[in-house]
């Protein structure tokens, strides 16, 4: 069956970096486009960026550039997300999700707590 | 960027009630790209409904989504317990994808 596993929760001091994994199985990696979606406490939803796992091609939004990477590892079926230059409004959890027909998001992670404080 | 409306912010329903959730966009959007989601309290989001109306695998038929350009409806027949949560819509054009801000059902 298909699973995403994330990594734990992160306490972060503003200015850091935090990268959050997300381990892929039960499909072929390659074959499906990965998204990150952040959802800050008590709010909605907010998408990220996409990357294509076969390529390593990336799409972020806008709001990100700069500050977010994604990145994968194909031998371990995992992709990565780091942002950095923390601050206070990036507290939230952080989903991965696989894309059917791409943007379609039909599986997530279990979501990883990311707290910015001093 | 395509901005995504959704009327009511909180619907309050009693079970085997009609529910009808609306999101609108600030432009026409394609239906092949608007997809709805369920998402409960700790959880992550659930798939609802993808292409407008097209239920993703495992959903019920009381779930059901139509529309076209820049309004579209999410319509649960009749709420069971299991369904208060909240649903948001989300779309995807020129290499964006957004969500709308969401609907809570809650129980009446």
């Amino acid at each position: 069956q298909v699973q995403l596993v994330q990594s734990g929760a992160e306490v972060k001091k503003p200015g850091a970096s935090v990268k959050v994994s997300c381990k892929a199985s039960g499909y072929t990696f390659t074959n499906f486009y990965m998204h990150w979606v952040r959802q800050a406490p008590g709010q909605g939803l907010e998408w990220m960026g996409i990357i294509n796992p076969s390529s390593g091609g990336t799409s972020y939004a806008q709001k990100f550039q700069g500050r977010v990477t994604m990145t994968r590892d194909t031998s371990t079926g995992t992709v990565y997300m780091e942002l950095s230059s923390l601050r206070s409004e990036d507290t939230a959890v952080y989903y991965c999700a696989r894309g059917v027909r791409i943007v379609d998001l039909d599986y997530w992670g279990q979501g990883t707590l990311v707290i910015v404080s001093s | 960027e395509i901005v995504l409306t959704q009327s009511p912010g909180t619907l309050s329903l009693s079970p085997g009630e009609r529910a009808t959730l609306s999101c609108r966009a600030s432009q026409s959007v394609s239906s092949s790209y608007l997809a709805w989601y369920q998402q409960k309290p700790g959880q992550a989001p659930r798939l609802l409904i993808y292409g407008a109306s097209s239920r993703a695998t495992g959903i019920p038929d009381r779930f059901s989504g139509s529309g076209s350009g820049t309004d579209f409806t999410l319509t649960i027949s009749r709420l069971e317990p299991e369904d208060f949560a909240v649903y948001y819509c989300q779309q995807y054009g020129s290499s964006v994808l957004t969500f709308g801000g969401g609907t809570k059902v809650e129980i009446k």
